[in-house]
């Protein structure tokens, strides 16, 4: 039962032109969602996060939208940079038990 | 500050052995969790430990099985090895206290090979 769902396994992006990498959810209990980013032979690292309670969060570069009717999460890098290519993973929270999706590969081309 | 840290970083195993995999939380964590990637899929949650006991469990047989020492550091076992065991094996830490994010910090994990 994939909770989350990643449909682009890759995207390949200009550098300095936007990335958006999209994410669906089914369980509408979910507290937190997340995206992680992560590099070969890394373990995944912590991005940016948004709370149910939201529907965007900033950080720098990154921003993360939430549209709850839609059960649909979304990353939105600008501008993107040579290294921001990595496999991102969106996440999703109750309980603190998480649920990842399979992964987008992105790749940012200088 | 150490990170999360996890030994073995690579190890190979042959069908129907067992193996003993180990993560030290990151400093200040009480909270450990053990997620399977297999190649080409998101990590899958394990099961989660805290004050030394299985708080949570995903949907894993009882082949696979956890400890977590007073000192917060945690240990995954799986007996009984399947092919289909092969992947990266992470572990996430996180505080129980203080402000919550829902950040989860990973170790880089232990790529298991079982032949």
């Amino acid at each position: 039962d994939q909770q989350v769902k990643q449909n682009s396994p890759s995207l390949s992006v200009q550098e300095g032109r936007i990335s958006i990498l999209n994410c669906d959810y089914t369980n509408s209990m979910f507290d937190y969602f997340l995206w992680y980013k992560k590099y070969p032979a890394e373990g995944p690292t912590f991005l940016i996060s948004i709370s149910s309670i939201k529907d965007k969060n900033e950080d720098g570069r990154f921003t993360v939208f939430l549209n709850k009717s839609a059960k649909h999460l979304s990353l939105h890098i600008v501008p993107s940079q040579p290294g921001d290519s990595a496999v991102y993973f969106c996440a999703s929270e109750t309980g603190n038990q998480f649920y990842f999706g399979t992964g987008t590969s992105l790749t940012v081309i200088p | 500050d150490a990170g999360v840290t996890q030994s073995p970083t690579h190890l190979i195993k042959t069908r129907g052995q067992q193996v003993t995999l180990r993560c030290s939380p990151k400093s200040g964590h009480d909270t450990v969790s053990w997620y399977q990637q297999a190649l080409g899929q998101g990590p899958q949650f394990i099961f989660q430990y805290y004050e030394e006991e299985e708080r949570q469990r995903g949907n894993f047989p009882d082949r696979f099985s956890g400890h977590q020492f007073p000192n917060y550091s945690s240990e995954l076992n799986v007996n009984a090895l399947l092919l289909g065991d092969s992947a990266l094996y992470l572990c996430a830490s996180n505080p129980r206290t203080g402000v919550y994010t829902g950040e989860l910090f990973f170790g880089e994990g232990s790529r298991l090979t079982v032949l």
